[in-house]
């Protein structure tokens, strides 16, 4: 099992759609991250949560909604999604955000229709 | 402008032999760290090996090694011994200072494909 787990792995939504993904892992982290993987792009940062609390929106637009519960636990509500969001979404946690040493999950692969 | 750079979008190298993967990076903060992931198919970015601005040697972990050359303001990195479960994407990634904690920039990857 791996420390970042993430859920679903695929996901296929159409544009009038409202979807979450999850994200959960067990290594005590305090510091969880959503990143964004598109073909032919590097990964980048979307979303910075530390000690539960929203520390970077690196200019998401707001069809993405965050949620972070607890420590443990990271969500990605999705809405109204436009095709170009069809992604690898990443998810990854790290002891805080000084020690940037992060775990990936698996990633969810997003298909927007 | 962009501040990871990796050049080579796809490699080709031999079962058993050495690899380098070139990383070049842009940064002026004094302090910074550099990784190296693994990201196969399946999709997981795996951690490979971190190197210090101020760390004096380079950084090794197991068949993996960071060759740091600071005044060059590159970070390549060696595996030896390739095998064929190497096969995979690598990315470069340098820590950034944001306004109240740090974030991972990365580069757009290496393809690595081993053959036998």
């Amino acid at each position: 099992e791996t420390g970042v787990t993430q859920t679903p792995r695929h996901l296929v939504m159409g544009m009038t759609n409202k979807k979450s993904l999850k994200c959960e892992q067990h290594l005590g982290h305090n510091a969880m991250y959503w990143y964004k993987q598109s073909a032919k792009k590097p990964l980048e940062l979307m979303f910075v949560y530390n000690f539960k609390e929203q520390t970077e929106n690196n200019s998401v637009p707001s069809r993405f909604s965050p949620e972070c519960p607890n420590s443990s636990h990271l969500f990605l509500h999705l809405h109204t999604l436009q095709p170009e969001d069809s992604a690898l979404y990443l998810c990854a946690s790290s002891q805080d955000t000084f020690n940037t040493e992060a775990f990936f999950g698996q990633g969810t692969r997003l298909t927007v229709v | 402008a962009q501040k990871i750079t990796q050049t080579q979008p796809g490699m080709f190298v031999q079962e058993k032999e050495a690899v380098t993967l070139d990383c070049t990076y842009d940064t002026s903060d004094p302090s910074y760290g550099l990784f190296w992931y693994k990201q196969p198919s399946s999709g997981e970015m795996i951690f490979l090996i971190y190197q210090g601005s101020y760390d004096q040697q380079n950084a090794t972990e197991g068949r993996y090694s960071l060759n740091f050359q600071k005044a060059r303001k590159s970070a390549n990195l060696v595996i030896s011994a390739s095998q064929l479960g190497d096969s995979a994407m690598y990315f470069c990634a340098m820590r950034e200072a944001l306004l109240t904690s740090y974030k991972l920039i990365f580069g757009s990857g290496t393809r690595l494909l081993v053959r036998p």
